[in-house]
């Protein structure tokens, strides 16, 4: 199994502030890498997929790098509705799908 | 817009069974595969299971292999979860999700919560 670790596990930031999110995957995952953006008591939404392309109506302030086994999430200048939990999931090697254990991005 | 809404869940005792089900709306059903993805309270997401749009490949992960079944009524616009011989640890929110940008979760239910007690 390919385990994701997310750091840091709490990111204290406050608005208009940079944030920087990283995922580093156990073994080489290439560039299937997604990002995810989860509100208290909401479904997760979609952000990034293959490391570093937006999904549909993703704001331009969200942009994913990184290959390999090194990933980054940065916004770069937060919004009051961006503070929430992200989580990194891995494809490579479908169906055996993981998850991270999220970064929870809160309010300084 | 693309909506899936999960119903079914509830408070079953271990060794019990439940059925999930997912109505979809807004998009093509028939054209997309589908997945099974749960969240235990407080925790983090992990996915449960993958059907194709034809329903000709299914996967499972491992914690529930055996014991889950994973369905789909393409005329319904329905996407369903049987779930038998349950165990306290499967106590979680599970969300129907639509996948997309080559299996990504692109689109996902507001989740069902199952609660596994005795």
């Amino acid at each position: 199994e390919i385990v994701l670790t997310q750091s840091p596990a709490t990111l204290s930031l406050s608005p208009g502030e940079r944030a920087t999110l990283s995922c580093r995957a156990s073994q080489s995952v290439s560039s299937y890498l997604a990002w995810y953006q989860q509100k208290p008591g909401q479904a997760p939404r979609l952000l990034i997929y293959d490391a570093s392309n937006r999904a549909t109506g993703i704001p331009a302030r969200f942009s994913g790098s990184g290959s390999g086994t090194d990933f980054t999430l940065t916004i770069s200048s937060l919004e009051p509705e961006d503070f929430a939990v992200y989580y990194c999931q891995q494809r490579s090697n479908w169906p055996r799908s993981t998850f991270g254990g999220g970064t929870k991005v809160e309010i300084k | 817009e693309v909506q899936l809404v999960e119903s079914g869940g509830g408070l079953v005792q271990p060794g019990g069974s439940l059925r999930l089900s997912c109505a979809a709306s807004g998009f093509t059903f028939s054209s997309y595969s589908m997945n099974w993805v749960r969240q235990a309270p407080g925790k983090g997401l992990e996915w449960v299971s993958y059907i194709s749009s034809s329903s000709s490949t299914i996967y499972y992960a491992d914690s529930v292999k055996g014991r889950f079944t994973i369905s789909r009524d393409n005329a319904k616009n329905s996407l369903y979860l049987q779930m038998n011989s349950l165990r306290d640890e499967d106590t979680a929110v599970y969300y129907c999700a639509r996948s997309g940008y080559g299996d990504y979760v692109t689109y996902w239910g507001q989740g069902t919560l199952v609660t596994v007690s005795s």
